[in-house]
């Protein structure tokens, strides 16, 4: 059973509108990263927060944002969607040398 | 950069059989490497992972030894199950990319789907 809470699980949009995906960490895990899924693909690394600052990115553009709170619940932005934004959305969180425990995924589909 | 080779796939084999999916990889650190499993609609569960050369992770049956001459993280199971049936990635995380905390980011192979028949 995951630590990991994604919400929603899926998610509709539009071209062109905005997109809030929400992860909640267990206590005490001050690591979270974002990777996006494209159906049939391995993840591919978005960016990671450390103590609520970014200190990772991969090669995703600006319009994809990031927050992570005190509480160790974190956001994922995406502005002005775009068609191949269309994926599974995972989050991932860690302590120590436990390595990464993952969410279920937000499913997000942009028509 | 860091990158991860999967075999080619997918695989299909019936009950009882032995598996060994192939990977290999390329980092410029010391990285650890993990073995994830993924089933169908769900997220990624960690299946085994090494942090160091010659380490051998074990889980379900699963085994993986880090392989630092070949570069590879090969998985293998002696008798594969139905419920194996799943998606599997091998990945690495370089830690001298960690900034600060105890992993970096990970980086992925591009998965390899496992059909077991019964």
């Amino acid at each position: 059973e995951t630590g990991v809470t994604q919400s929603p699980t899926h998610l509709i949009k539009t071209r062109g509108q905005q997109v809030t995906l929400r992860c909640s960490s267990q206590s005490g895990h001050n690591t979270v990263s974002w990777y996006q899924q494209a159906l049939g693909q391995g993840p591919q690394f978005i960016f990671q927060y450390y103590r609520e600052e970014e200190n990772g990115r991969g090669n995703f553009p600006p319009r994809f944002s990031g927050l992570q709170f005190p509480n160790y619940s974190s956001e994922l932005n995406v502005n002005a969607l775009e068609l191949d934004d269309s994926a599974l959305y995972l989050c991932a969180s860690s302590l120590l040398d436990y390595g990464y425990t993952f969410g279920s995924g937000t499913r997000l589909t942009v028509v | 950069g860091d990158s991860v080779t999967q075999m080619e796939g997918p695989v299909t084999l019936s009950e009882e059989a032995c598996l060994t999916i192939n990977c290999t990889y390329t980092a410029t650190g010391y990285p650890s490497l993990f073995w994830y499993v993924q089933y169908p609609g769900e997220g990624l569960q960690l299946l085994l992972k090494a942090t160091k050369a010659d380490d051998k992770g074990s889980n379900k049956g699963f085994e993986a030894t880090y392989r630092k001459e070949t570069t590879s993280f090969h998985l293998e199971k002696g008798s594969v199950q139905v419920s194996d049936s799943a998606v599997y990635f091998c990945a690495l995380s370089d830690a001298s990319n960690a900034g600060g905390t105890s992993y970096g980011k990970l980086t992925f192979g591009q998965g390899t789907i496992l059909t077991v028949h019964p």
